[in-house]
């Protein structure tokens, strides 16, 4: 079955610090992939997602994440993280039966 | 862009009550809408897909006598929780899907319901 890993459940970073999330996918053909942001108590906001086409995405935010066939991943990446970054952050994909899954989060914590 | 929308944000209620959540598609039509829940610190769990003008589909493990889904238009979705108690409370997010437009295989999420049964 198709499904997203996120190997890391806490990130703590220094404001100013580049950022990497992991994401890990499994399927074997081009998979639709998407990352979504959550501050606490709110709903999802998409940050990206890869259909095809151009491995490296751009998002909103400043964020990035490049899909790596080679290595199963979809990592989401940011050169210099904001205070207000700090949120739960999800990686999902949309399986061929047309539901999204969602990976367990990584929560990241920004330190002044 | 594609908006949907949640109604209540908020909802306590009594164990023993049932509640209803509104899911709308404001600016397209959806034939697919999609129910999750999301406990604290966790991630969302799929529920149920909703198909206008048919029955829903459960997700294994979810009673579906409990979460009654109806989607008798192409921009709502409901979903009731009956006879809720206080394991049911949790946070209750909806998304559908734009099958004729260009994103058609993006789902837009709602702002979600956070349900407190007491």
């Amino acid at each position: 079955a198709q499904s997203v890993t996120q190997p890391d459940i806490h990130i703590t970073v220094s404001e100013g610090a580049s950022l990497e999330l992991r994401c890990n996918y499994s399927y074997g053909a081009t998979p639709y992939l998407f990352w979504y942001v959550q501050s606490p108590g709110q709903g999802l906001q998409l940050l990206l997602k890869y259909f095809s086409g151009d491995t490296l995405v751009q998002g909103i935010k400043g964020f990035e994440a490049e899909f790596k066939r080679s290595q199963s991943s979809f990592n989401l990446r940011k050169p210099s993280v904001h205070w207000s970054d700090a949120a739960e952050y999800f990686c999902a994909t949309l399986t061929s039966y047309d539901k999204v899954i969602f990976g367990p989060g990584t929560s990241l914590s920004v330190i002044p | 862009g594609a908006v949907v929308s949640q109604h209540p944000s908020r909802v306590i209620c009594k164990s023993g009550t049932s509640v209803k959540i509104e899911c709308r598609s404001l600016d397209f039509q959806a034939t697919t809408m999609f129910w999750y829940r999301q406990f604290p610190k966790q991630s969302l769990m799929l529920m149920a897909t909703s198909n206008e003008g048919s029955k829903a589909t459960y997700e294994q493990g979810v009673e579906k006598d409990k979460f009654l889904i109806n989607h008798a238009s192409l921009t709502l979705s409901t979903l009731t929780v009956t006879s809720a108690h206080p394991e049911d409370s949790s946070f209750y997010i909806c998304s559908a899907r734009d099958v004729w437009g260009a994103q058609y295989n993006e789902q837009f999420f709602g702002p979600g319901t956070r349900l407190t049964v007491l």
